[in-house]
């Protein structure tokens, strides 16, 4: 089954204790994004890739890393979380078309706590 | 930046009415994306319509963009109890952008059945 995964789903933590939240998906697709939602704010992008070590900033970044070592997984790493990430985040994934367009297919998401 | 708003907010209806959501956005546009979001879950993709086209449909859904006047509306016709989710516009900016995507706030949409 086609599919994008995050893990873990849940997580509550305390502040400054780093984390990662793993994201992977299974369709060979060259684009992925993090991105994090928060009420009345929408979805906020965080970083995106466009392929395997080609990654770049969205609206959001401070606070967040990430990486892009293989095609199928694009982890979130939290140095030092504090509690202003208290969020919902979600990872996504496309193909890239040949007029740059592309259709995202969204994990179910990780809802961080940072206390 | 946030760069979509959509309007309304929030709007209730009727099962068997239609239901229409605006979105506007403020920088070029290589493409306007819309999708679906139950409850807390992950985002679905409904419709995608390329700044050179102005109106696509898919099944009930009936997707418009206006370029001169950075506007994009998602008609839902003969609206279901299902159809009750969060709609939310996305755009990019292509290559020249870079490849960013920015959502709107989204529209909460409630069918009564």
């Amino acid at each position: 089954e086609a599919q994008v995964t995050q893990n873990p789903r849940y997580l509550i933590t305390v502040t400054g204790k780093k984390l990662t939240v793993t994201c992977s998906q299974n369709m060979n697709h060259e684009y992925m994004s993090w991105y994090r939602q928060d009420p009345g704010l929408g979805l906020r992008q965080i970083y995106y890739s466009m392929n395997v070590e080609v990654t770049d900033k969205g609206d959001v970044p401070e606070g967040y890393k990430v990486s892009r070592k293989e095609k199928r997984n694009f982890p979130l790493i939290l140095e030092s979380p504090s509690p202003n990430q208290t969020s919902l985040y979600f990872c996504a994934s496309s193909l890239l078309n040949d007029d740059f367009s592309y259709e995202q297919y969204f994990g179910p998401g990780t809802r961080l706590t940072v206390t | 930046s946030q760069q979509g708003e959509e309007d309304p907010q929030a709007l209730s209806i009727q099962e068997g009415e239609n239901a229409t959501m605006n979105c506007s956005y403020k920088t070029s546009i290589n493409n306007l994306q819309w999708y679906r979001q139950n409850s807390g879950r992950g985002l679905v993709h409904l419709i995608l319509i390329r700044s050179n086209e102005r109106e696509k449909h898919s099944g009930r859904l009936r997707v418009t963009l206006d370029t001169s006047k950075k506007s994009s509306s998602l008609l839902i016709t003969a609206s279901r109890a299902a159809d009750t989710a969060s709609y939310f516009c996305a755009t990019d900016a292509g290559p020249g952008g870079g490849f960013k995507t920015i959502f709107g706030a989204g529209t909460r949409l409630f069918v009564k059945a």
